[in-house]
C-alpha cells in the first residue's frame, strides 16, 4: 500500500465544515482512496471512499485531485461526536487485502 | 452496513493465563479477517491475517505461538493470547472482509476487545 501523510492534528468549531487533508503522492493507478475514523476506544468505522471521482455519502464528501496524488475529506456540518482520529489509507482492491493505518488526524471539534 | 462484533469487549486476567477473543460478522460470511492491535494513543498495527479453513499469517514480529487464530468457520475467528503477560496489554481489534463485497474492498471493523492483564 502507497503511504500517506496527514497533518497529526486539527480544531474545527462545532457547526463548520472540517477539511481533512491526506497526500499520498505515490497512488498507483489501481488504488482507493479510503477514509476511516476511530472514536477513542472503538473500532474504525468507514466513512467513504473513492478511485478518483468526488464522492459523497450521508457521512461526508471526498474530494480527490485530478492527479490523485493528494484528497481533502469535509465533514459538513462537524459536531462534537466527530471528534476522532481520521486515518486516510490507499489500498488496492484486489482481493483481500488488509488495511495498512499509518498516524492520522486527531479532530477536535471545539464547541 | 454490515456488522462485525467482538466478545469479550473487555477482559482482565492473571499473568500467565490464555485469554480468548471472538470475532464474529453477522450478517456475511468473511473468508478472511484480519486482527489489530493498538497500544495507547498509537495507531493499528496488523497481527495476522485469518483464512477460513487455513493457518493464519502472521505479520514480522508477531509470535504465532503466543498469539493463536483459528477461523474454522465462514463467520467465525477467534484470537487466543496465551501465557499471558502485561506487555500483552492491549487494545486488539477485529476486522472482516465480506467474500461477496463486489469489488469495493470495504473492510468492516470490530468494536474492540481491551485486555488488561495483571
Amino acid at each position: 500500500d502507497a503511504k500517506t501523510t496527514q497533518p497529526p492534528s486539527m480544531d474545527c468549531a462545532e457547526g463548520r465544515a472540517a477539511n481533512l487533508p491526506c497526500n499520498h503522492s505515490t497512488i498507483s493507478g489501481n488504488e482507493y482512496v479510503y477514509w476511516y475514523r476511530q472514536i477513542h476506544s472503538q473500532g474504525p468505522q468507514y466513512i467513504i471512499h473513492g478511485l478518483k471521482n468526488n464522492e459523497t455519502n450521508e457521512m461526508a464528501s471526498l474530494i480527490i485531485t485530478e492527479d490523485r496524488k493528494s484528497s481533502t475529506l469535509i465533514l459538513p456540518h462537524a459536531t462534537l461526536r466527530d471528534t476522532a482520529v481520521y486515518y486516510c489509507i490507499v489500498r488496492a482492491v484486489t482481493g483481500a487485502n488488509n488495511l495498512f493505518f499509518g498516524t492520522g488526524t486527531r479532530l477536535t471539534v471545539i464547541p | 452496513g454490515a456488522v462485525v462484533s467482538q466478545h469479550p469487549s473487555r477482559v482482565i486476567c492473571k499473568s500467565g493465563t490464555s485469554v480468548k477473543i471472538e470475532c464474529r460478522s453477522l450478517d456475511f460470511q468473511a473468508t478472511t479477517m484480519f486482527w489489530y492491535r493498538q497500544f495507547p494513543k498509537k495507531s493499528l498495527m496488523l497481527m495476522a491475517t485469518s483464512n477460513e479453513g487455513s493457518k493464519a499469517t502472521y505479520e514480522q514480529g508477531v509470535e504465532k505461538d503466543k498469539f493463536l487464530i483459528n477461523h474454522a468457520s465462514l463467520t467465525l475467528s477467534t484470537l487466543t493470547v496465551t501465557s499471558a503477560h502485561p506487555e500483552d496489554s492491549s487494545f486488539y481489534i477485529c476486522s472482516a472482509y465480506p467474500a461477496s463485497s463486489g469489488g469495493t474492498g470495504e473492510l468492516f471493523f470490530g468494536e474492540g476487545s481491551r485486555l488488561t492483564v495483571l
